[in-house]
């Protein structure tokens, strides 16, 4: 089965309401990382979190290994924080595995 | 400050041609380095990574190939594309966290 699943899938908000994205993994966890893709393909780090809460800006990042989840909340969504975010597992020195997504759509 | 260039930005290619896709660390020394791909929808896939020149690891099995000559390049290639080739590569160094490149878009045709 997969290693980690993202949810949701999809999330559609009123600009202004919080969104909570929920990475969960199967497998022994050395790293968590968080990104937002960007239309075209590139990649945006968000949070290093291998452990504990982490803050930046309207961003908060939690990681809880005994729980095997990590979550990353948005506060006061905006229209300009639509898009995909990913969650990437280090599961040792050199394998990572990436989840399939959330894909975020904020209505003005 | 580190910096990762990736070359071509985008390619589009013949089903059977070769392929070369580069990606060089300036900044950073021995990095650990990465290939990912993902098709158009897909999910991003780790397909190998180095921790040193000469040495590559692959992960997934997509009739492509890797190889380190040089500590801060990493290159990607095969020498016949199939369809499902198409997708965007990106590279990657890491320390703890990842830094990743600007990507190459392929599209095989």
């Amino acid at each position: 089965g997969q290693q980690v699943q993202q949810s949701p899938a999809s999330l559609v908000l009123q600009e202004g309401e919080n969104a909570e994205l929920q990475c969960n993994f199967s497998t022994s966890l050395n790293s968590m990382q968080w990104f937002y893709q960007r239309p075209g393909g590139s990649l945006v780090s968000l949070f290093y979190n291998p452990s504990g809460t982490k803050h930046s800006g309207r961003l908060t990042s939690t990681t809880v290994i005994k729980e095997r989840r990590s979550s990353l909340h948005i506060s006061s969504s905006q229209t300009t924080d639509s898009g995909t975010y990913l969650c990437a597992l280090v599961t040792n020195a050199y394998k990572v595995i990436f989840g399939k997504g959330t894909h975020l759509h904020v209505l003005p | 400050a580190q910096t990762i260039h990736q070359w071509p930005v985008a390619e589009i290619k013949a089903v059977g041609s070769p392929l070369s896709l580069g990606c060089t660390i300036k900044g950073k020394s021995s990095p650990n380095l990465y290939w990912y791909w993902q098709a158009t929808g897909g999910t991003l896939q780790q397909l190998f990574y180095s921790i040193t020149v000469g040495q590559v690891e692959s992960v997934v099995q997509l009739n492509l190939s890797a190889s380190r000559p040089k500590d801060d390049q990493f290159i990607l290639s095969t020498e016949k594309l199939l369809l499902s080739h198409s997708g965007f590569y990106l590279c990657a160094w890491r320390g703890y966290e990842q830094y990743f490149g600007p990507g190459t878009r392929l599209t095989v045709l």
